[in-house]
């Protein structure tokens, strides 16, 4: 059945290393997003991407890279320039950015730096 | 610059009664808002919408309810039910382009 897949669910990291979050819709939507969520704050768009090959910066977009080669896909890099990088990731994808549509999120991806 | 507000962290209700979850914004270009609920380590599943043309859409429990001069919207659960316990975020959109989130509001129904 269609859906949003993240993985990993848990995932851990050393300071200075560089980790990729994986994201995979298989719902055929154009749109994609990362948001990141920190207790007790809401969802901050760190990117989105409209369309294959283009991506936009969100609100919280220093230290993360994207890329978007496929419209299944839209990994998620933390690199080490992400100064408070563990926090609960959250990928989601809508039919467009335009019109009226809702987004729909997958399971999410916590990240912990230790 | 926080767009979308909800400034009541958390909610407590008894079962059978009305959950009111309040939410404002700032920017008067958003026309589409939606409401989430997120369960802890879960994403956030769409619950309901409401386009900048209509002041109110309802889908069973849930009503939502938009003031656009006010800019404020608010969601409305009735009856309130244990398994509505959740976070509830409100969020907003300008026709093209991204989804703005509030910070959300912890509901908790008791039995």
């Amino acid at each position: 059945d269609g859906g949003i897949t993240q993985s990993p669910k848990y995932l851990f990291r050393k300071e200075g290393q560089n980790v990729t979050l994986s994201c995979e819709q298989n719902l055929n939507h154009d749109a994609m997003y990362w948001y990141r969520q920190d207790p007790g704050q809401g969802l901050r768009l760190i990117y989105y991407s409209q369309i294959v090959n283009d991506f936009q910066k969100g609100d919280i977009a220093e230290g993360y890279s994207v890329s978007r080669e496929k419209k299944e896909s839209f990994p998620l890099t933390v690199t080490s320039a992400q100064k408070n990088p563990t926090a609960f990731y959250l990928c989601a994808s809508s039919i467009s950015l335009r019109g009226y549509t809702e987004a729909f999120f997958g399971q999410g991806t916590r990240l912990t730096v230790v | 610059d926080q767009q979308v507000k909800q400034n009541s962290p958390s909610l407590s209700v008894q079962e059978g009664r009305i959950s009111i979850l309040n939410c404002d914004y700032t920017n008067s270009m958003f026309d589409y808002f939606l409401w989430y609920k997120k369960y802890p380590a879960e994403g956030p599943t769409f619950l309901i919408s409401i386009s900048s043309i209509k002041d109110k859409n309802e889908d069973g429990r849930f009503t939502v309810f938009l003031n656009k001069s006010a800019k404020h919207l608010s969601l409305h659960i009735v009856p309130s039910q244990p398994g509505d316990s959740a976070v509830y975020f409100c969020a907003a959109r300008v026709i093209w382009g991204d989804m703005r989130f509030g910070a959300g509001t912890r509901l908790t129904v008791k039995p």
